[in-house]
């Protein structure tokens, strides 16, 4: 499928601080943009998606942008908890998900 | 409402041996995919099924069947494991009612020596 970059594989940040995941594609079709989170030992879990009509979508401490002309978007954490640490995926639709390599995101007390 | 379920959760084969990972959803969804999960590698797509009798191969379909045994299973079959084919499975839903939303189960580790 279509790669989808993620950047950065590994993300360390204390409490309070605020975090961000940044995710490029190529191709101009896609039109759905999904951010799951995984815990250890678990599936991905949706936490926020954003669609190509709007440019910002926020939910209480997490926002996703989307840039479709620079096709690039981007997953923003404000005020970090520790059970914010976890490993989060970008996605994009296609005739099914194409999803980045992930984050690794460690939040230190 | 459970979602998606996956049976068995961990499994142990070796090589050459077949098994056949299950997957069932209860939210009415069409589509129903299978991604395996490889360390700095994240999801890639095995097959999905778009609606109930068709299947469609995907990113990594080599040495792997599906079926799509009606609305709520789909099926990944193994026919004679490989090493390579260490990884977690996911099993997942969507529906275009849904926003096309997918939702995941909670995964099939599988080890094959």
């Amino acid at each position: 499928g279509e790669n989808v970059e993620q950047h950065p594989s590994t993300l360390s940040v204390q409490e309070g601080d605020s975090a961000v995941i940044k995710c490029t594609y190529s191709d101009s079709a896609s039109n759905y943009f999904p951010w799951y989170k995984q815990e250890l030992g678990k599936g991905p879990q949706l936490i926020i998606d954003i669609r190509s009509n709007v440019g910002e979508k926020k939910d209480q401490r997490i926002a996703v942008t989307l840039n479709k002309t620079a096709k690039h978007f981007s997953l923003h954490i404000t005020e970090t908890q520790p059970e914010d640490s976890a490993v989060y995926f970008c996605a994009k639709s296609g005739y099914a998900l194409n999803f980045g390599k992930g984050t690794s995101l460690l939040v230190t007390p | 409402n459970a979602g998606v379920t996956q049976t068995p959760k961990f499994q142990v084969l070796k090589t050459g041996q077949s098994m056949t990972l299950q997957c069932a959803q209860d939210m009415n969804h069409n589509s129903m995919y299978w991604y395996r999960q490889d360390p700095g590698m994240g999801l890639r797509l095995i097959y999905y099924s778009a609606s109930e009798g068709t299947t469609d191969k995907g990113e990594v379909p080599n040495g792997y069947n599906v079926s799509r045994l009606n609305k709520r299973e789909f099926s990944l079959r193994l026919e004679s494991a490989a090493p390579s084919q260490t990884s977690v499975y996911f099993c997942a839903s969507s529906d275009w009612l849904a926003g096309d939303t997918q939702y995941f189960g909670p995964g099939t580790r599988l080890t094959v020596l």
